[in-house]
């Protein structure tokens, strides 16, 4: 099972939007409606942002918003805050033997 | 409050084996799902398993099956990940993080994680 595909680098001025892809197949992000997203900061836990897809869990900002369209979920960032820059990764569920798949992380910078 | 508090940190020899423990407070263990999770260093999320509390059930990634194995004790309210044949590229923080569902998993607490190091 390889890890979904996810863009390196993803950077943005304050106050702007970024969206950050994920990318799979049809057994995972495009077959299920299972896919979350993780912030790390370097050194850190990782830290639940989205999940199925579009959920967020109590406490976290409503600058974060994610979406799906077949194969690719997108994390969508609005009005960046210096707080912001960190690695994401996304995951999702997978019908292969290997149930659960990681991206690769993206590393969003706030210039 | 939620606390999973991991074992500290192992330093191994290639073609050993580590245990690490996971201790779950402030929610019911039975109750949710726990998986682990590595990161070598510098390095993205590699999902590696996950285990029923309850029943013990176990699930784990295709690329571990036969030197991995997570088992529990409800009486301490602790899960273990046990990692055999150790290489260095099993030079990673290992974390665990608990899952209510079992599938599509969210999970919303981590462990500080664990770093083994394997070096002749």
């Amino acid at each position: 099972q390889s890890a979904l595909t996810q863009p390196a680098s993803v950077s943005g001025s304050p106050g702007q939007s970024i969206t950050i892809s994920c990318t799979g197949t049809s057994s995972d992000v495009g077959g299920y409606n299972y896919v979350s997203w993780y912030q790390q900061h370097t050194g850190k836990t990782p830290k639940l942002m989205i999940y199925d897809v579009s959920n967020r869990p109590s406490g976290v900002s409503n600058r974060f918003s994610g979406s799906k369209s077949g194969d690719t979920a997108s994390l969508t960032i609005s009005g960046l805050q210096a707080e912001d820059e960190a690695d994401y990764y996304c995951s999702s569920y997978s019908s292969s033997s290997t149930l659960e798949v990681f991206g690769t992380g993206t590393k969003v910078t706030v210039l | 409050q939620v606390q999973l508090v991991q074992s500290g940190a192992e330093v191994k020899k290639p073609g050993a084996s580590v245990k690490v423990s996971c201790k779950a407070s402030g929610y019911t263990f039975t109750s949710y799902f726990m998986h682990w999770v590595r990161q070598a260093p510098g390095q993205g999320l590699e999902w590696m398993g996950l285990i029923n509390p309850n029943s013990g059930s176990t699930n784990y990634a295709q690329k571990f099956q036969g030197r991995i194995t997570m088992t529990r004790d409800t009486s301490t309210s602790t899960v273990y990940m046990e990692l055999s044949s150790l290489r260095s590229e099993d030079t990673a923080a290992y974390f665990c993080a608990r899952d209510q569902r079992g599938f599509g998993a969210h999970l919303d607490y981590w462990g500080l994680g664990t770093l083994v190091t394997v070096s002749s």
